[in-house]
């Protein structure tokens, strides 16, 4: 069966980068994409951006523009996403889901970042 | 304005029927866009619930419905139970191809 199992908590301190790590199995990697979205305590969800499993091609939001890289490796079929200058308001459950017909059908346990001095 | 907007919070008795709105901006998600569903409980999660307007994934309960018509989508939960008591969200993506969520609604079962 399809899996993304995501990465542990993370507490880092403001100006900081995270990179939390997505490992996928149970599905040809290459043939889907994964997106990452993220909540805020008590907020909703947040679309962050997405990268091709065939060719690494991404899609990001225009807010994390220049603050956010997404990236995969096929051969061990896990996609990352690095968060970096973090801020306070960065603290979330940060999801990665894999897309079925255009939807997110299968989701990621999340990880929590906590940005605190 | 928000591009997907939502209502709060709907509520209702087991076993009646409640409907969440999802209205979209056209002028950034497009004249033609199916739109997707989430329930999500606390501290997991969300699941998919329903896809491409009005299909839902295997294991979905039937009770659970969605509808599109114009630049609103609806999801409807017929035959309300406890269990159901959850936030939902609705999706969809910009003329971009960026994937947007709705505010949430939270659903009371009374």
């Amino acid at each position: 069966q399809v899996q993304l199992v995501q990465s542990g908590p993370e507490v880092k301190k403001p100006g900081a980068s995270v990179r939390v790590s997505c490992t996928t199995s149970g599905y040809t990697f290459t043939n889907f994409g994964i997106s990452w979205v993220r909540q805020a305590p008590g907020q909703g969800l947040e679309w962050m951006g997405w990268i091709s499993g065939y060719n690494g091609n991404t899609k990001y939001t225009e807010k994390f523009q220049g603050r956010l890289t997404l990236t995969t490796d096929a051969s061990t079929t896990t996609a990352f996403m690095e968060l970096r200058s973090l801020r306070s308001d960065d603290t979330a459950i940060y999801f990665c889901a894999r897309s079925t017909a255009a939807a997110l059908g299968y989701w990621g346990q999340g990880t929590l970042v906590t940005v605190s001095s | 304005q928000s591009v997907l907007t939502q209502p709060p919070s709907v509520s209702g008795a087991p076993g009646q029927t409640v409907i969440i709105s999802c209205t979209a901006n056209s002028s950034i998600i497009g004249a033609t866009f199916d739109m997707h569903w989430y329930q999500q409980f606390p501290g997991t999660a969300p699941k998919l619930l329903i896809y491409g307007n009005t299909n839902r994934p295997s294991g979905v309960p039937g009770r659970f419905s969605g509808s599109k018509s114009g630049t609103s989508a609806s999801l409807a939960i017929t035959g309300l139970q406890a269990e159901d008591e959850a936030d939902y969200y609705c999706q969809s993506y910009d003329r971009s191809l960026r994937a947007l969520f709705g505010s949430g609604t939270k659903v009371t079962v009374l």
